[in-house]
């Protein structure tokens, strides 16, 4: 299955809403999409999995959403801190696993 | 707590054998439903699953790297082992392990990834 995510980057102000889109090549079984970020320098850190169950000690401003083939990661209220790379991942189908390309989001 | 840490060579040449061990704690490799990944990431480029081994043993490959790589577990010593051969420049890369998810009793245990390991850069070049 091959994820593409859009936009390729986002730049956006401080408390601004962040719409990030990942569609999948094929319907991904139950929805098992997660998303990551990855910051420059440090581990990927799990936001959501299941499609919009945010793992633990994620705060509630990141939300995820969709089902099939399309899904979306909105994060509200950004701060510098959000600067990263997104990656969508789908685990539903038999492996192999495979990650979006990524949206960088860059805060101005 | 979970922590996971991969070790292994900065630095190989063309042709060689890549060899990376990821030793973790906080968990069991005997436990039904744990697996350890091995993904990677290229500079200023996407991540890529390589590899997943779980409790009972089973092994699951990327297909496009399926004859290069081994991934091996060793339960009394916690640790999970990949091996990368025929390494090449454009297997230049941080490379990660990182736990399987358990999500709970009613979701259970899932091929998303909870905790990752710092990861470790190794470069390919002669």
């Amino acid at each position: 299955i091959v994820l593409t995510q859009s936009p390729g980057t986002l730049s956006l102000s401080p408390g601004e809403r962040a719409t990030l889109s990942c569609r999948a090549s094929e319907s991904i079984n139950s929805n098992y999409v997660a998303w990551y970020q990855h910051k420059s320098g440090q581990t990927p850190r799990l936001l959501i999995y299941d499609a919009s169950s945010r793992a633990t000690g994620i705060p509630d401003r990141f939300s995820g959403s969709g089902s099939g083939t399309d899904f979306t990661l909105t994060i509200s209220g950004l701060g510098p801190e959000d600067s990263a790379v997104y990656f969508c991942q789908q685990y539903g189908n038999s492996p192999p696993w495979t990650f979006g390309q990524g949206t960088k989001v860059e805060i101005k | 707590q979970i922590t996971l840490k991969e070790s292994g060579p900065t630095l190989v040449k063309p042709t060689q054998t890549l060899t990376l061990t990821c030793t973790f704690s906080g968990f069991s490799l005997n436990t039904r439903g744990e697996g350890v990944a091995w993904i990677r990431r290229p500079p200023g480029k996407a991540l890529e699953w390589l590899a997943l081994i779980y409790w009972d043993g089973d092994e699951r490959y990327s297909p496009f790297l399926r004859t290069r790589l081994t991934i091996t577990k060793d339960t009394s010593k916690n640790v999970v082992v990949l091996r990368m051969t025929r390494m090449d420049p454009v297997d230049t890369a941080t490379y990660y392990c990182a736990h399987r998810l358990y999500s709970g009793f009613w979701s259970g245990w899932s091929d998303a990834f909870d905790i990752w390991g710092q990861g470790t850069m190794v470069t390919v070049s002669s």
